[in-house]
């Protein structure tokens, strides 16, 4: 089945303490990306690859790291978390950043941090 | 102002009725546009892409208006499995995708 599996779905953390969340994508496509989702807003991105080793800053890339070291995988790294980066996290993925459709999402993940 | 601007709802409405949104883009160079369904903070989902020429699917029909720039969502013969947050999406000359907040459906028994 086409997807892309975002994991830990829940997470609660401190403030500080270094986590990973991580994104695989298993339909070969180029462009990948990092959303969070706060309420009253819309998805606002952090971070986006175009393909293989190609990252770029989206819209609220502060406080995060990405990396693309293969195609199928693309984690979002939180170095040093702190209360305001609470949010609903999504990783998604499109065969390339100008296809025509839509983007396919992952389940989500819940993080808190205290 | 919001580059993409929604109705944040809720709307209430019966089943069985017609019920329509609108979506309000500030970029004209925006080049593609879509609707997005969410349900209950799970992953959006892609409803419809939206065509220069309107489109529809099924019991749903999505059109653009350029020159007043707004995209609409109308939603025929309503089913309680529609309730749902519908966001409106802009992909801009960047290729960059700009989402609004999204408009609450509820449809009531």
């Amino acid at each position: 089945e086409a997807q892309v599996t975002q994991n830990p779905r829940y997470l609660i953390t401190v403030t500080g303490k270094k986590l990973t969340v991580t994104c695989s994508q298993n339909m070969n496509h180029e462009y990948m990306s990092w959303y969070r989702q706060d309420p009253g807003l819309g998805l606002r991105q952090i971070y986006y690859s175009m393909n293989v080793e190609v990252t770029d800053k989206g819209d609220v890339p502060e406080g995060y790291k990405v990396s693309r070291k293969e195609k199928r995988n693309f984690p979002l790294i939180l170095e040093s978390p702190s209360p305001n980066q609470t949010s609903l996290y999504f990783c998604a993925s499109s065969p390339h950043r100008d296809s025509y459709g839509g983007y396919t999402f992952g389940s989500g993940t819940r993080l808190t941090v205290v | 102002r919001k580059e993409v601007e929604q109705d944040p709802g809720p709307f209430n409405v019966p089943e069985g009725a017609t019920v329509a949104f609108n979506c309000t883009y500030s970029n004209s160079a925006s080049q593609s546009f879509f609707w997005y369904r969410q349900d209950c903070r799970k992953e959006p989902k892609l409803l419809m892409s939206v065509y220069s020429s309107g489109n529809e699917d099924g019991r749903f029909t999505a059109q653009l208006n350029r020159a007043s720039q707004y995209i609409s969502l109308l939603i025929r013969d309503s089913k309680l499995s529609d309730s749902a947050t519908y966001l409106c999406v802009v992909k801009d000359s960047n290729y960059q995708l700009i989402w609004g907040a999204g408009t609450k459906l509820i449809i009531k028994p």
